[in-house]
């Protein structure tokens, strides 16, 4: 059975304490690892799509690494604006849906 | 703005009740996919449609029903409601292929009172 694992489950940080955040995996013929970030009471916003291993994505602070077996999202010099929860998601051949982790909660302090 | 719009925002009903949650998708978007999201809980898949045909199933209640409308609009039905069910419902659209993200709504909260 497809299944996603994200560690830590919370992270505190200091504003600009670098640090990475895990997404481990387990699915039959990868055909994508997403990553969203999600705001309390709000919906998830998508960040990046990873598809094979050895890819990378950056975006600001942000940027999203990919092996066989996991993902990091690593946060450069976090900024308190970057605190909320990072979900990671997977699509597999042979089904339609996408698989949710149950996140980390980012808290940056400043 | 992800062009996902979900209505209504918030809905507070009682027990016993039935509501019906509505998701317009992203201009060209032919996949529709419903999550339900409990306090401190993960996304939790409930159902996907594709130009108007079910394609796959998730966890789903069967108090609870879902369709797409020749418009690609969908509506997620919740009847004979239970405080369990209070949660953040999620509609989400992907665009043709499976490679693609999937670009999510707001959501609407509900609570069962």
């Amino acid at each position: 059975e497809d299944q996603v694992t994200q560690s830590p489950e919370a992270l505190r940080l200091q504003e600009g304490e670098s640090s990475s955040l895990n997404c481990s995996y387990t699915v039959s013929g990868l055909r994508g690892l997403f990553w969203y970030r999600q705001d309390p009471g709000k919906g998830p916003e998508f960040l990046f799509t990873l598809y094979s291993a050895g890819e990378e994505k950056e975006k600001e602070r942000l940027k999203a690494t990919l092996t066989k077996k996991e993902s990091f999202l690593h946060i450069t010099a976090p900024k308190p604006e970057d605190s909320a929860t990072y979900l990671c998601a997977v699509r597999s051949s042979g089904t339609y849906k996408y698989i949710f982790g149950t996140g980390t909660r980012l808290k940056v302090l400043a | 703005d992800s062009g996902v719009t979900q209505t209504p925002k918030h809905l507070i009903t009682a027990t016993g009740q039935r509501v019906t949650l509505r998701c317009s998708p992203r201009s060209g978007d032919l996949s529709v996919y419903w999550y339900q999201q409990s306090l401190d809980q993960g996304l939790q898949f409930l159902i996907q449609y594709y130009n108007g045909e079910e394609r796959a199933k998730g966890n789903i209640l069967e108090r609870f029903s879902a369709q797409q409308f020749p418009d690609l609009h969908s509506e997620l039905n919740l009847s004979s409601l239970e405080l369990g069910d209070s949660a953040l419902y999620f509609c989400a659209s992907s665009a043709q292929g499976v490679n693609t993200e999937a670009f999510f709504g707001q959501g609407t909260r509900l609570t069962v009172v």
